[in-house]
């Protein structure tokens, strides 16, 4: 079955540091592929998605590539702030649900420190 | 409305008692999904529904949960006869027809049984 592997917290930073956070995915054909943010206390929010191989997905200064050689969309950032604090999860859908089922990772909790 | 509105946001019931979680998505989107939050499982999704028929039921974890929706808008997920295990974070999240993935959450409710 379709499933998302992504990489353990939590992950603490300064300020302005570059930030990686890998993402792999086990799925039959082509998913679509998102990251998902939660602030404290807040519910999910799509932060960026990819829906077909090379497309890059972007928003808030975060990218995400969707590499199919490698079945990978990690997320990057290249200056953090303390405002991204979050726990940030990779999700796909697949052909196999119609595109409508999401199946998460287990979620990577960052710190921004000042 | 604006946003996926959830209520109650906090529940707390004791073992062997009914809950009602209530769910408005946001006005013309025709698919509403519900998603479980908790420590030792993560997300996993519960139900999803294309106006107001279930395609999809295969995350409800036992015949004591059940979801219906009413002219093709709230939606309510009953959990009957309570267990501890059913302490969780519930995710209701909705999409237009355009989308083939849950874009918007609300910001769940939070049910402890005690």
């Amino acid at each position: 079955g379709n499933s998302v592997t992504q990489m353990e917290g939590p992950v603490t930073l300064s300020e302005e540091a570059f930030l990686t956070i890998n993402c792999t995915y086990t799925a039959t054909g082509y998913p679509s592929l998102f990251w998902y943010v939660q602030y404290p206390g807040e519910g999910l929010q799509l932060l960026l998605k990819a829906t077909k191989a090379d497309d890059k997905g972007s928003n808030k200064g975060f990218e995400a590539t969707y590499r199919k050689e490698t079945t990978s969309f990690h997320l990057e950032k290249g200056s953090v702030q303390v405002s991204d604090s979050a726990v940030y999860f990779c999700a796909l859908s697949g052909y196999n649900t119609g595109f409508q089922k999401l199946v998460f990772g287990t979620g990577t909790r960052l710190l921004v420190s000042p | 409305g604006a946003g996926v509105s959830q209520s109650p946001s906090n529940k707390v019931t004791e073992k062997g008692k009914d809950v009602e979680l209530r769910c408005d998505p946001i006005s013309g989107h025709t698919a509403l999904y519900w998603y479980r939050q908790s420590l030792g499982q993560g997300l996993e999704f519960l139900i999803y529904f294309q106006g107001n028929s279930a395609p999809d039921k295969s995350g409800l974890p036992s015949d004591r949960f059940s979801a219906e929706r009413t002219g093709g808008s709230v939606s309510t997920l009953t959990i009957q006869r309570t267990q501890q295990e059913d302490s969780a974070v519930y995710l209701c999240a909705s999409s237009s027809s355009r989308d083939r993935a849950p874009y918007t959450f609300g910001s769940g409710t939070r049910l402890t049984v005690v």
